[in-house]
């Protein structure tokens, strides 16, 4: 079952301008977490916000948590070419210790 | 260096032959997945161990059998491979231990069966 529905499905800007894609789920979490992939890649973990957080940075990777709206973002800023991957959002439930994923955002950078 | 490892990486192989997937984590980690990775289906959960000898369905379990006899290895197996097993699987690891909740996963292992 599919928690996190992340939108848009792929962006494309320019090096220099910030990415932002939103993440949106169902039930109640401990928390939530930021996964990148580069193409046919493992995915590797950005940064987790908990539930009784509001926003959290971390190098040019700013999230938010809106658990009243059970929505999240992630907003990269200064993009680089670099950054072109998918990105994913996984919601940690409560009580399961099982992580959901989204179907994640393809995000591409032009130099 | 703390890592998940995965063997094969690549496989090709025929409808019927049985076949393993080895998966390996140096971070004692109590709780281990596996997922597959498919165009438009993003990840989905195939199986999962809590701990050594505890292991649970995952959302697409059918035709995948696991097992946890130590704690740093979760192989997965496929009795009877079929062509709609064809995709890209990633075994996972995290600790509840603590506050670190992050997963980490394997490189991955791109199989084809025709």
């Amino acid at each position: 079952s599919q928690q996190g529905e992340e939108d848009p499905q792929a962006l494309s800007i320019q090096e220099g301008e910030n990415a932002t894609m939103n993440c949106s789920y169902k039930t109640s979490i401990n928390n939530l977490q930021w996964y990148r992939q580069n193409s046919g890649r493992g995915l590797v973990h950005l940064i987790l916000i908990r539930s009784n957080e509001r926003e959290k940075h971390s190098g040019r990777l700013r999230v938010t948590l809106d658990t009243s709206k059970k929505s999240s973002s992630l907003l990269i800023t200064a993009s680089r070419a670099a950054d072109t991957a998918s990105y994913f959002c996984a919601t940690d439930a409560v009580y399961t210790g099982k992580l959901i994923f989204g179907q994640g955002t393809t995000l591409q950078v032009k130099p | 260096e703390a890592q998940v490892t995965q063997n094969p990486r690549y496989l090709i192989t025929v409808t019927g032959k049985k076949l393993t997937v080895t998966c390996s984590q140096n971070m004692n980690h109590e709780y281990m997945s596996w997922y597959r990775q498919d165009p438009g289906l993003g990840l989905r959960q195939i199986y999962y161990s809590m701990n050594v000898e505890v292991t649970d369905k995952g959302d697409v379990p059918e035709g995948y059998k696991v097992s946890r006899k130590e704690k740093r290895n979760f192989p997965l197996i496929l009795e009877s491979p079929s062509p709609n097993q064809t995709s890209l699987y990633f075994c996972a690891s995290r600790s509840f231990i603590g506050r670190a909740y992050e997963q980490y996963f394997g490189p991955g292992t791109r199989l084809t069966v025709t």
